[in-house]
């Protein structure tokens, strides 16, 4: 079983709809959450940090159900500039090393 | 946030040369240096952990004598990939902490195709 699992669309979505991605992780010690979203053929970028009691950052809501290990990320209005891939990534000592999931790839169609 | 940059941006090579890729931090002291490959379509894996001044730290299945990592400085760190073979054609990303946020800044990755 991988550590870090997420679903490897695509997911083709209108511009303007919301979308959801999860991801689930296998070790129950992972200490730190994140997404990440990468372009095509571009390096990572952090996108938002997901604490324990949700966060929201702009149209991006991430989640985190420790009990069920998956951690979810919504985004709203979608814009043309999400089409990336996005990343679910933890960590069991905060940033030392972290386990990146394969990616979720989304398109976001005008 | 921090700038970490690579060099290479890609190379080709011939099978059996040895290629070097730097990774530097521009604006802050890595401590802690990560090394990274992506094949296409799969996520990315760590190769290994650097510290500055020690032994690189290498993931199970990582030859660490094929993939040789020096980390002399705290803003610079190379991997050098001995004896490339075109299996190890791949994206090789670094990433450093260190800095203020403590967050891991990755470098804009180096494409590497063995021939």
């Amino acid at each position: 079983r991988k550590e870090v699992e997420q679903d490897p669309g695509p997911f083709n979505v209108p511009e303007g709809a919301t979308v959801a991605f999860n991801c689930t992780y296998s070790n129950s010690a992972s200490q730190s959450f994140f997404w990440y979203r990468q372009d095509c053929r571009k390096e990572p970028k952090l996108l938002m940090s997901v604490y324990s009691s949700g966060n929201e950052d702009g149209r991006f809501t991430a989640q985190l159900n420790r009990a069920s290990q998956y951690i979810s990320l919504l985004i709203r209005d979608s814009k043309l500039s999400d089409s990336a891939t996005y990343l679910c990534v933890v960590s069991t000592f905060g940033n030392e090393k972290l386990t990146f999931g394969t990616g979720t790839r989304l398109t976001i169609i005008p | 946030g921090a700038v970490v940059s690579q060099h290479p941006s890609w190379v080709i090579c011939k099978s059996g040369t040895s290629v070097k890729i730097e990774c530097r931090s521009l604006d802050f002291q890595a401590t802690t240096m990560f090394w990274y490959r992506q094949f296409p379509k799969q996520s990315l894996m760590l190769m290994a952990t650097s510290n500055e001044g020690s032994k690189a730290t290498y993931e199970q299945g990582v030859e660490k004598d094929k993939f040789l990592i020096n980390h002399a400085s705290l803003t610079l760190s190379t991997l050098t990939v001995t004896s490339a073979h075109p299996e190890d054609s791949s994206f090789y990303i670094c990433s450093a902490t260190g800095g203020f946020e403590e967050t891991q800044y990755f470098g804009p990755g180096t494409r590497l195709l063995v021939l």
